[in-house]
């Protein structure tokens, strides 16, 4: 499976754009890209998943080059309620049964 | 809609003990992760449960089980507890061919290994 390397930490104030940038050299061809965030001792929460392109919800942007080598999630205008780890994940479609392969995530902290 | 539901949410067990933790998966879901997230990781996959069948399996030893019911519900078994076992244990849900909307995770059970 794919490894991700993503940095470590993040920081930013409330109202900017947060994007945070995902390398994964080694994706397979029938690999997705998909982004979770995580609060303190709750689950992962799906943000958004994608192959190639743009994709957008009402959330965030994923922003994936031609080469797939490395993706950026774009979440636009921040508050202190996105103060959170996010993490990126690269695997097979997940509705066949495939799991999820966690790195350390990105701990982004939001400031007034 | 209910989503994924844990039980329990906290939990203290001694070196040597066993423990059973339990999940129910989001309505209309029927296959069911497990996984351990130790303070300041990522979770880590342990094993996948569909069918009543373990599915996949991460890199954990055989002291980590598990087990799913005709209505999707899902228990892990720890067996010989050691402090390492410490850590928040997360289930995630998901629908097997339907449309992906991502694994659902539940709010986890905290383990603590004395």
């Amino acid at each position: 499976l794919a490894k991700t390397t993503q940095p470590i930490s993040m920081d930013s104030y409330e109202g900017q754009e947060v994007n945070i940038t995902c390398s994964h050299n080694n994706i397979a061809t029938n690999d997705y890209i998909t982004w979770y965030q995580q609060f303190p001792s709750q689950g992962p929460r799906f943000i958004i998943q994608g192959y190639k392109t743009k994709v957008t919800n009402e959330v965030a942007s994923l922003f994936i080059p031609a080469d797939r080598k490395s993706s950026t999630l774009s979440l636009p205008r921040v508050s202190l309620s996105d103060t959170a780890v996010y993490y990126c994940l690269v695997g097979p479609p997940y509705n066949q049964g495939g799991k999820l392969i966690f790195g350390q995530g990105t701990e982004l902290s939001v400031k007034p | 809609d209910a989503g994924v539901t844990q039980s329990p949410t906290h939990l203290i067990k001694t070196r040597g003990q066993q423990v059973t933790l339990r999940c129910s998966p989001k309505s209309g879901h029927d296959t069911v992760s497990w996984y351990q997230q130790a303070l300041g990781q990522g979770p880590q996959f342990i094993f996948q449960y569909y069918e009543e069948e373990e599915r996949q399996r991460g890199n954990f030893p055989d002291r980590f089980s598990g087990h799913q019911f005709p209505n999707y519900s899902s228990e892990l078994n720890v067996n010989a507890l050691l402090l390492g076992d410490s850590a928040l244990y997360l289930c995630a849900s998901s629908l097997r061919g339907g449309i992906f909307y991502g694994y659902t995770f539940g709010s986890g059970t905290r383990l603590t290994v004395v």
